[in-house]
């Protein structure tokens, strides 16, 4: 059974560029969240995505967007990069609703932006 | 708004040697809480959870964790580390109800010494 898997492994992004990342849930799982790690931070929640809509949403900005598919696969797209969106980029996968909160996480996407 | 606090940023002990890791939460009512471990360059795994129930949870690897509702804390302990043990450990509440989203602590880094 594979878990979540995420692509791609490493970026490396220019200032102003945009970034999509990719996330395939764990099997059986339903809803994907995304969370930003800034190096030496734990992870900050970005959003949550359940039946291809936006269910949730942390502190951040608009050009943070994301998509979930029909097979429950999702993207995180980030616009208009900044120096400090440099993370690593977790997605985590669960099912919906209210059995548990158990999160499953992938290795995440290390974005670097220079 | 739930908040999760590490007062250890960076925990020492010897292989053998017992271990304690401190976890505080805010959180209006009983919340889910979580320990989650992340070997570097590794997403995270998760250690255990509290729903409801018995407070002395039991985890992979031999952890265990304690839900204190007076002390709002819930502490990851280990009688035994092994070196494999050394990675950064984070606390982590999810609220009860609507909300999904994990608020995690900043982590503890775990050195272990021969």
């Amino acid at each position: 059974d594979a878990g979540v898997t995420q692509s791609p492994t490493h970026l490396i992004k220019t200032r102003g560029q945009q970034v999509t990342l990719r996330c395939s849930p764990k099997s059986g799982h339903d809803t994907v969240s995304w969370y930003q790690q800034a190096l030496g931070q734990g992870p900050q929640f970005i959003f949550q995505y359940y039946e291809e809509e936006e269910r949730q949403r942390g502190n951040f900005p608009d050009r943070f967007s994301g998509h979930q598919f029909p097979n429950y696969s999702s993207e995180l797209n980030v616009n208009a990069l900044l120096l400090g969106d440099s993370a690593l980029y977790l997605c985590a996968s669960s099912t919906d609703p209210g059995r548990s909160y158990e999160q499953y996480f992938g290795p995440g996407t290390r974005l670097t932006v220079t | 708004a739930q908040s999760v606090t590490q007062p250890d940023i960076h925990i020492t002990v010897s292989e053998g040697a017992s271990l304690e890791l401190r976890c505080n939460y805010s959180y209006g009512a009983t919340p889910y809480l979580f320990w989650y471990v992340q070997s570097p360059g590794q997403g995270l795994q998760l250690l255990l959870k509290y729903f409801s129930g018995d407070t002395l949870v039991q985890g992979i690897k031999g952890f265990e964790a304690e839900f204190k509702r007076s002390q709002s804390s819930f502490n990851l302990r280990k009688p035994s580390v092994h070196w494999s043990d050394a990675a950064e450990y984070f606390c982590a509440v999810g609220a009860r109800g609507s909300a999904r989203q994990l608020t995690f602590g900043s982590g503890t880094q775990l050195t272990v010494l021969p």
